[in-house]
This record gives structure tokens, sequence and C-alpha cells, in this order.
């Protein structure tokens, strides 16, 4: 079985605080993909990045960083120097190859940040 | 802006009754999915429509049905309404070879279910 837990449900930060997200997943497929998703108030899901397993490497982009361990199923998110405009619903999601193609979503984590 | 629209924006129905949401794919989009978003939780698949055939199903009754059109468009009926469809609705579309690179949601149809 497929499954994404995402253990925070609600972070509160000041401005220009870092604030990192937790993202654990299961799966026993050796080809998956992961992904982040922003969903601001309106409700449309914004992708912000996608991961598969078989590269590791951590990336980095503006103000976003995204930390995949394969050795403990993680794949973290980290926002430096947060700002009011980050305040969001944010998913982790993933794709198991055998599984088909539909994304299988964690519960969130909503993120505040206060001026 | 992904270029994918959803109509309605809101809706209120009542207990026992059918709705249809549509969802216009972006130009070149084969392949459709469909969410149901509770409040509070993260969104869950319906089912996904690839050259207008259904192409995997998630855990949702039969009265969740779908069509996808020959322009690649697809409406998401729900029969019988219960309290709890009361959700969320988010389609997404892509091409299916590169569907395990992105999806590109709609803005979502919020359902009331009284």
């Amino acid at each position: 079985a497929q499954k994404v837990t995402q253990a925070q449900t609600e972070i509160s930060v000041v401005e220009k605080e870092d604030v990192t997200l937790d993202c654990v997943y299961e799966t026993r497929d050796t080809t998956y993909y992961l992904f982040w998703y922003k969903q601001p108030p309106s409700g449309e899901l914004v992708f912000l990045i996608r991961r598969n397993s078989f590269d590791e490497q951590n990336e980095i982009s503006g103000r976003y960083s995204w930390n995949f361990q394969k050795s403990t199923s993680s794949f973290n998110f980290t926002i430096t120097a947060s700002q009011v405009v980050d305040s969001a619903v944010y998913f982790c999601a993933l794709i198991a190859d055998q599984a088909g193609t539909a994304l299988i979503f964690g519960k969130g984590t909503t993120l505040s940040v206060s001026s | 802006e992904t270029g994918v629209t959803q109509s309605p924006t809101h809706l209120i129905k009542t207990r026992g009754q059918q709705v249809t949401l549509r969802c216009s794919s972006q130009s070149g989009h084969n392949t459709v999915s469909w969410y149901q978003q509770a409040l509070g939780q993260g969104p869950q698949f319906i089912f996904q429509y690839y050259r207008e055939e259904e192409n995997g199903r998630g855990n949702f009754p039969p009265r969740f049905s779908g069509l996808q059109f020959p322009n690649y468009s697809s409406e998401l009926n729900v029969n019988a309404l219960e309290l709890d469809d009361s959700a969320l609705y988010l389609c997404a579309s892509n091409t299916f070879e590169t569907i395990r690179e992105t999806q590109y949601f709609g803005p979502g149809t919020r359902l009331l279910v009284l």
C-alpha cells in the first residue's frame, strides 16, 4: 500500500523565520515520484517540485529547498526567510509506478506566516 | 494559471439530488483526473480518463461516474448526493506520457450538500 504522512497539521512562524515541512512516504515500489503542491485559499493546487526515486539530489529554488532521503523515506521541504505570501496549505504527494498514475496526497500542513 | 477551468465554482444541493461538475482541460492534454478534497484533508483520487476511457478508479462508489469528451473536456456526475459528498472537487489534466511529471489542477468546484 502507498501512503503519505504529514505529521505537522499547522505551523505558525513570524516573517523571516526558516520553516521545514515534513513528509514521510510509504511504498514498496522501487520506481516512484514525489511531489509538493501549494494550495492558497483560492483552492487551486500549485505544483512546486517533483523528484523521482532514482534522484536523491537535493534541490534549491530561490527560498525553497527540498531534502529527499530514501533511507528514512522522507521528502522534506524548507522555506528560508519565510514571507506572508508563503501562507498556504502545503501537500506532499506520491505516485507509485505499479499503482498507476493517481496522486496519493498527505493531509497537508497549514503554514501561517505573520508579519 | 494552468489553463484548466472548472464550472461551476460553487454549488449547493440537497441530499438525494444529482450533480454534474465540468472540467475543461488545457489544450493538448488527453488525460483528466478527478479528486475529492474534504475539509481539512488532502485530495483523494476519484478516477482518471484517458482518451475517453476510464483508466483507473479510486475507492469511490458507483454513484460517482464520469465522462470524457472528444475534445478532452470532462464531467463528474454524482447521483444520490449524501452529506459527506460536501467537498472541493478538483480536476487535473496532462498528457498521459508526462502525467508522472506534473498534473495541472483547475481551481475546483466547492459543493455543499444540505
